[in-house]
């Protein structure tokens, strides 16, 4: 069965700085896929990023990079230059095997807080 | 244009009531799903479809029963209200198997059920 583990409940971030949310994830399948959400309190759903375990390099988006140590099982999200709309929920999730596999499962979730 | 749209937005019934949240994407996706988010924010696959065929069901009570009439609909119906059953459900869609995209799900706004 495969494991999202989050190990932080929060985090605080000064405007302007960057951040690490960590995520790491259990999977005996060399095929996977990585995933991390946004949820605001406003409660929708954002989908931010993604990457493939068999992608050489690193995915970004934006302000958004996803540090991917693939031997140590772990996909952490980078949000450069911080700002207060980035006070949120944020989820990693994966899909396990291939691209046609419906089952994906999320992390407990990091609430990271932007400070002014 | 809303891509998956869900209603009600709010539900509040009585412990031992019949109710239903409905569920619509105008992505032309094949796949449907059903997540719920406990008050601690951890969401929990439910069900998944492909196609009008049911793919996931997870361990859930079987007082919660899906449809699908069509691929762009997925509905949940929960009978006999318990307490337990208060969060918000969250309905998603994917273009797995299309192709198209990295299959990230896209999600409806919620629909946060409370129980008295």
């Amino acid at each position: 069965a495969q494991k999202i583990t989050q190990t932080q409940p929060g985090m605080f971030v000064q405007e302007k700085e960057a951040v690490t949310l960590d995520c790491t994830y259990d999977t005996s399948d060399p095929s996977y896929g990585l995933f991390w959400y946004k949820q605001p309190s406003s409660g929708e759903m954002i989908f931010l990023i993604y990457q493939g375990s068999y992608d050489q390099q690193n995915a970004t988006e934006g302000r958004y990079s996803l540090n991917f140590q693939k031997a140590r099982k772990s996909a952490n999200l980078v949000i450069s230059a911080s700002q207060l709309g980035d006070s949120a929920m944020y989820f990693c999730a994966m899909r396990e095997g291939n691209y046609n596999n419906n089952d994906m499962r999320f992390g407990a979730g990091t609430r990271l807080t932007v400070k002014p | 244009d809303t891509a998956v749209s869900q209603t009600p937005k709010y539900l509040v019934t009585q412990m031992g009531n019949d109710k239903s949240i409905k569920c619509e994407q105008n992505l032309g996706h094949d796949t449907m799903y059903w997540y719920k988010q406990d008050s601690k924010k951890f969401l929990k696959i439910m069900f998944s479809y492909n196609n009008k065929e049911l793919i996931i069901n997870e361990t859930v009570p079987n007082r919660f029963s899906p449809k699908s009439p069509d691929k762009a609909h997925l509905n949940l119906h929960i009978n006999s209200l318990e307490l337990g059953d208060s969060a918000v459900y969250f309905c998603a869609s994917s273009p797995l198997g299309s192709g198209r995209g990295t299959g990230e799900l896209f999600f409806g706004e919620g629909s946060r059920l409370t129980v008295l």
